[in-house]
């Protein structure tokens, strides 16, 4: 299973653009890459998920470059509400394939 | 839809006790995970079942842990006996499957051994 590298914190200010970036160089064929959000007291979240090039929905964009071995996770114009854990992780979409969570990237959003 | 449920939120026990926990998944999702999640680290699996099935259990510390999904739909993990280090947020975890497989978690348990 892919191991990924994440920074341990970043600090952002309302209103900003924040991206993360993730490492996975040794990511496998069939492996997909996935982001999660945690609140503390919670379960972790989806939020995003893709293969290649990039995947927007209404929360965040993902970008993958051609040789996948790195991922970014982009959150357009944080507020104080995206102070959270990320996790990225990397592994086979089939039903039968655990993820395995690093730990993760705490955003700490200011104002 | 409902969401995954987990029950107690909540559970402090001494060491050499013993203490389950329960998970009812969202319902129609054939995958079930169970994740142990120390203070300050990510959630790590212990056991993932699909249906009542034991898909992987490699990180389960089976001399003490137990789980079980007898009926394909809600599950059980069990401690016996308790020790300090168990002391973690359970978490337990479903997927969609046909063709999502984005993990839908439970809120957890909060175990705290004494």
């Amino acid at each position: 299973l892919a191991k990924t590298t994440q920074p341990i914190s970043m600090d952002s200010y309302e209103g900003q653009e924040v991206n993360i970036t993730c490492s996975h160089n040794n990511i496998a064929t069939n492996d997909y890459i996935t982001w999660y959000q945690q609140f503390p007291s919670q379960g972790p979240r989806f939020i995003i998920q893709g293969y290649k090039t990039k995947v927007t929905n209404e929360v965040a964009s993902l970008f993958i470059p051609a040789d996948r071995k790195s991922s970014t996770l982009s959150l357009p114009r944080v507020s104080l509400s995206d102070t959270a854990v990320y996790y990225c992780l990397v592994g086979g979409n089939q039903a039968g394939t655990a993820l395995i969570f690093g730990k993760g990237t705490t955003l700490s959003v200011s104002s | 839809e409902a969401g995954v449920a987990q029950s107690p939120r909540y559970k402090i026990i001494e060491k050499r006790q013993s203490v389950a926990f329960w998970c009812n998944p969202i319902s129609g999702h054939a995958t079930l995970y169970w994740y142990q999640q120390i203070l300050g680290q990510g959630p790590k699996l212990l056991i993932q079942f699909q249906n009542n099935g034991v898909v992987d259990d490699s990180q389960l510390p089976k001399d003490r842990f137990s789980a079980e999904r007898l009926k394909g739909v809600d599950s059980t993990l069990k401690i016996q006996p308790a020790k300090l280090e168990d002391s973690a947020v359970y978490l337990c975890a479903s997927i969609p499957g046909t063709g999502r497989y984005e993990q839908y978690f439970g809120p957890g348990t909060r175990l705290t051994v004494t």
